[in-house]
Order: C-alpha cells, then sequence, then structure tokens
C-alpha cells in the first residue's frame, strides 16, 4: 500500500530550528509537496523537491532523499506565527493525485 | 477570482438530506481536486477534474457522493442522504494543470456536521 508518515506533534522554542521528518512508501515518486495548514484554515504551498537535495527558501528548507523515501522541513528562527501543522504530501505515479500524511502539529512557545 | 472559493462556508444538516458544496477554481486552472479532511487527520482525495472531465473517480468513498464540473470552472460537489460519517471539511484545490510541478491552490473549504 502507499503511506506517509509524519510525528504527530512537535514543540519547539520562538528563535529555534526544527526539523519535521516525512518517510514514505508509495508506487512511484514524481515529487514531494510540504503545506502548511494553521488551524481552521486552508493548507498553503511551502515547498516541491522531484531531485535528491536540500531546496532553500527564506526560513524554510526542504530536503529528499529518493533512495530512503525520506524529506525533512527545516524551520530556522522560528516565529510564533509558524505555530500550525505541517503537511506532507507525495504525488506517486499519477500524474495528479496527492497522497497526503496526516500532517504535524508544531506548538512554538515563547 | 483571486483565489479559490467555496460555499457554504459552513453547512449543518441532517441525517438523510441531500447537499450540495460549490467550488470556483481560480480562472485559467483547468484542474481542480476534491478533498476531505476530517478533524486531526490528512486530506483524503476524492476526484480529480481535468476540464469538465474526470479522469480519476477513484477516491469518491461511495455512491452517494457525486461531482461536476461545468465549463471548465464551477464545481460542485453532492453528497445524497447525508450519514453521520460524512462529517468533515470538503477542501477543494485548483492547479494550472496536472503536471507534476504545479501546486495546488486551496480554498478556504465548507465544514458539513451531519446531524
Amino acid at each position: 500500500g502507499q503511506n506517509i508518515d509524519q510525528p504527530t506533534e512537535m514543540t519547539a522554542t520562538e528563535g529555534a530550528i526544527v526539523q519535521i521528518n516525512c518517510t514514505y512508501q508509495t508506487s512511484g515518486f514524481n515529487g514531494l509537496f510540504w503545506y502548511q495548514q494553521h488551524a481552521g484554515e486552508a493548507p498553503t504551498f511551502l515547498s516541491y523537491n522531484v531531485l535528491d537535495g536540500l531546496e532553500e527558501k527564506g526560513r524554510f528548507s526542504s530536503f529528499l532523499s529518493r533512495s530512503k523515501g525520506y524529506s525533512y522541513l527545516l524551520l530556522k528562527e522560528l516565529q510564533m506565527k509558524d505555530s500550525a501543522s505541517y503537511l506532507c504530501a507525495v504525488r506517486g505515479g499519477s500524474n495528479y493525485q496527492l497522497i497526503w500524511g496526516a500532517g504535524t502539529k508544531l506548538i512554538i512557545k515563547p | 477570482g483571486a483565489g479559490v472559493s467555496q460555499s457554504p462556508s459552513n453547512k449543518v444538516t441532517e441525517k438523510g438530506k441531500d447537499v450540495e458544496l460549490r467550488c470556483d477554481p481560480i480562472s485559467g486552472h483547468t484542474a481542480l481536486y476534491w478533498y476531505r479532511q476530517s478533524l486531526g487527520q490528512g486530506l483524503e482525495f476524492l476526484i480529480y477534474f481535468q476540464g469538465n472531465s474526470a479522469p480519476d473517480k477513484s477516491g469518491l468513498p461511495s455512491d452517494r457522493f457525486s461531482a461536476e464540473r461545468t465549463g471548465g470552472s464551477v464545481s460542485t460537489l453532492t453528497i445524497q442522504r447525508t450519514q453521520q460519517e460524512d462529517s468533515a471539511v470538503y477542501l477543494c484545490a485548483s492547479s494550472l494543470g496536472p503536471g507534476r510541478e504545479n501546486e495546488q491552490f486551496f480554498g478556504p473549504g465548507t465544514r458539513l456536521t451531519v446531524l
């Protein structure tokens, strides 16, 4: 079957760095997405990886290792507004269908 | 429009009633997706439209669920004879096309509560 695993919840301190891991098992691979979802709101796009390596975008970076079926989202200089759920999604064998993880709820403490 | 819009934002209905949820995608986006998200869960894929056709209906949980898209734009998701387990947030997303790099833009969702 197809499976996306992420930790359910993580806690970090304002100003610190946090890494949210995602492992996946899918039939085929055509890219991995990270989305941010604040409580009661729709998911918003953060990053896309299709090749191995690190993609940096401001305070957020996303890493992919296709051979290990593994990705992480790295958030630096954490701010209180970063408190949200972070969803990992993989585009498997199809061109369009995304398989979604359950999300990691990130709690930022002062 | 500026973004994906959905209506209604909230819908409370009685078990056994039919409901219709509407999605208006970003202008020019040919691909449209419906998802369901239960509390604390990830997104569950329901159906995908490319233009007006739905090449993938595999996620629809039962024959009580149907969707259509007209004019390559607005889509409606209909749930007949609603059940309590249908209670969830129904999210619609659109993208420029089915190409693999295209990010999906989400609407605010419709929160459905079946009493």
